[in-house]
């Protein structure tokens, strides 16, 4: 069975540009949570979707936004991206989005802010 | 606020002696806790769970409400337990898997 996914691997972008960053649930997984591990800060969550709706959000400003897709694959965006945007960016899934699931992680999304 | 603490950034121990990784919850809720790990290389994964009460590769950890925590133990440490420890819980409210800074656990032989 495949593992989550997420793509690209690495991604640098530039002050003020907009980074898109994708993940592909493990199959059979309805759930998707995002988040962001700063240097020094752990894991921050960001975003949760589930059958396609946004269930819950972090304490991130609004240019930090999402999607999902109706075959459950999710997308990131980061608008106006800023220095300390620069994190690795961890997608997980779950199978359902009941609480005492195990959440699957992928391997991130390295994105450097220059 | 609903938080996960983890005081150690890093805790450094002798093959064969005792590891214990603290972790205190500021839950007023019921919490469901968990431990991730993630070893070299590798990407993150659950260890263990509180409701199964369960030891995996030899670590166990037990909630205690009455001082918050959730600390995980092990008798004698490994070098292969060398890896990023994350104490997590869920609330309730929000399905939210809220994670703590991590502690690096560091074996030596």
């Amino acid at each position: 069975e495949a593992g989550v996914t997420q793509s690209p691997t690495h991604l640098i972008k530039t002050r003020g540009q907009q980074a898109t960053l994708r993940c592909s649930p493990i199959s059979g997984h309805t759930s998707v949570y995002w988040y962001q591990q700063a240097l020094g800060l752990g894991l921050q969550f960001l975003l949760w979707y589930d059958e396609g709706e946004e269930r819950n959000r972090g304490n991130f400003p609004p240019r930090f936004s999402g999607r999902q897709f109706p075959n459950y694959s999710s997308e990131l965006n980061v608008n106006a991206l800023e220095l300390e945007d620069s994190a690795l960016y961890l997608c997980a899934s779950s199978r359902t989005g009941q609480t005492n699931t195990e959440a699957f992680f992928g391997q991130g999304t390295r994105l450097t802010v220059v | 606020a609903q938080r996960v603490t983890q005081p150690e950034k890093l805790l450094s121990v002798f093959k064969g002696a005792p590891v214990e990784l603290k972790c205190n919850y500021s839950y007023s809720g019921s919490p469901e806790l968990f431990w991730y790990v993630q070893y070299s290389r590798q990407r993150l994964q659950l260890l263990l769970r509180h409701i199964s009460r369960e030891s995996i590769k030899g670590f166990t950890a037990d909630l205690n409400k009455g001082e918050t925590s959730f600390h995980l133990k092990k008798p004698f440490a490994q070098e292969e337990d060398s890896a990023m420890y994350y104490c997590a819980f869920y609330n309730n409210a929000g399905n939210m898997l809220t994670f703590g800074g991590g502690t690096r656990l560091m074996v030596k032989p």
